[in-house]
């Protein structure tokens, strides 16, 4: 069992619409959980951080993260085609491991 | 500007030659660390430090040589690079206090021939 699983997709959304990535971890010992953009070649950019259950909102970018069932989303609302690009979810556990998913591809189509 | 600066950015050599990658990060960090990204297998920790001369093993150190004499600096170097090190690297580094996430550099592209 990988530590962070994804689906590696593509996920393909229409422009406007709300794309959803998914991830789920093992390690409860994670404290920290990110999500990053990586367009094809380029390096990974964070795009969102979340410490705490609940939801974060940033722009048109919203995380959640239920711990109990060992959960972290990305929700994009308003989907445009420069988010098309690889979502890599990531975590970092309390000694300072970071595991990362294998990345889900979005493509938005205008 | 707050970054991560790997040198060179494209890099083609023989097999058997020795090189050095460069990182240098300019934001105080203590944990720094090397990935490298094949398709596929996605990143792949290669070495990681969290204090100037404390260097550790990632999930795939075999061939790689990692050294931490300063806290900005973190160089990979590779020896005898063998044509299965072809890859794209990227070097990474966090503050250890707040468990915030990393920063990237913009990666290095190897071609061992």
């Amino acid at each position: 069992q990988k530590e962070v699983e994804q689906n590696s997709g593509p996920l393909s959304v229409p422009e406007g619409a709300i794309a959803s990535l998914n991830c789920t971890y093992s390690d409860r010992g994670s404290q920290s959980f990110f999500w990053y953009r990586q367009y094809s070649g380029k390096s990974p950019e964070l795009i969102m951080s979340i410490y705490s259950n609940g939801d974060k909102e940033d722009g048109r970018f919203t995380a959640q993260l239920n711990k109990a069932s060992q959960y972290v989303s990305l929700l994009i609302r308003d989907s445009q085609p420069s988010d098309s690009a690889t979502y890599l979810c990531a975590v970092r556990n309390n000694f300072n491991k970071f595991y990362f998913g294998s990345g889900t591809k979005l493509n938005v189509k205008p | 500007e707050a970054q991560v600066t790997q040198n060179p950015r494209y890099l083609i050599t023989v097999t058997g030659k020795k090189l050095t990658v460069t990182c240098s990060q300019n934001m105080n960090h203590e944990y720094m660390s090397w990935y490298r990204q094949d398709p596929g297998l996605g990143l792949r920790q290669i070495y990681y430090s969290m204090n100037v001369e404390v260097t550790d093993k990632g999930d795939v150190p075999e061939g790689y040589k990692v050294s931490r004499k300063e806290k900005r600096n973190f160089p990979l170097i590779l020896e005898s690079p063998s044509p299965n090190q072809t890859s794209l690297y990227f070097c990474a580094s966090s503050p250890l206090e707040g468990l915030g996430g990393y920063t990237f550099g913009s990666g290095t592209r190897l071609t061992v021939v």
